[in-house]
């Protein structure tokens, strides 16, 4: 059972627009949905993080948008750039688990074209 | 400071051979955790440590899978025999348990594994 599905499995925007991922999840007992970057040959990299008490949190051109009736979050990219080019996989930790654990997304892969 | 550290990068063998993948946390932290990524099911948690000690292994596939972390600055990850659907990127990661920011990991940059 797949707990946090995540869409579009790929996506191509061009330079300077809107990068849109979506992601939606089941379990309310999800506390922390942090949001993980990946180049080719690397490894996932902590971008940007929500807990569900806010409803939005912006870093620079990265915001995550977090709706917590709908169970649903999302990642929008503004001014997107071509470094941006990525896989952007959404994330989710169950609370008093004990550990740091989490369950990931399957990822979106995003182009930006200049 | 030295990021987590995998080791081999990539990694070609034949059917039925013992695999062994290494990981070195990064100093201080005191959890890790063994992820599989592959295309079809993305990145997948197999186990994760606190202070050494096995939490949880339900998302190790089978019993060809094992792990081990004998001190806080190792930990291997074993597939004996391998076959060709363990191909994927194994990666380790290790977070801070109390750190200020829950839920970061800090991932190595991977091992590719093909099994012939």
């Amino acid at each position: 059972q797949q707990q946090v599905k995540q869409s579009p499995q790929s996506l191509i925007v061009q330079k300077g627009g809107i990068s849109i991922i979506n992601c939606a999840y089941e379990n309310t007992a999800f506390d922390y949905f942090p949001w993980y970057q990946q180049f080719p040959g690397k490894g996932p990299a902590l971008l940007i993080a929500i807990r569900p008490d806010v409803s939005e949190k912006k870093e620079g051109r990265f915001t995550i948008s977090f709706n917590k009736s709908a169970k649903q979050f999302s990642l929008h990219i503004m001014d997107s750039q071509p470094g941006d080019s990525a896989t952007y996989f959404c994330a989710a930790r169950e609370s008093g688990g004990g550990a740091d654990g989490l369950t990931f997304g399957k990822g979106t892969h995003l182009i930006i074209q200049p | 400071d030295a990021g987590v550290i995998q080791s081999p990068r990539h990694e070609v063998t034949e059917m039925g051979q013992e695999v062994t993948l290494r990981c070195k946390p990064i100093s201080g932290h005191n959890s890790l955790f063994w992820y599989r990524q592959t295309m079809m099911r993305g990145l997948e948690l197999l186990i994760y440590f606190n202070n050494n000690v096995p939490i949880d292994d339900s998302g190790m596939p089978e019993d060809r899978f094992s792990a081990k972390m004998p001190n806080a600055s190792f930990s291997t990850l074993k597939i004996q025999p391998s076959e060709p659907r363990d191909s994927a990127v194994y990666f380790c990661a290790s977070s801070r348990a109390s750190g200020t920011i829950p839920g970061e990991l800090f991932f190595g940059e991977g091992s590719r594994l093909t099994v012939l």
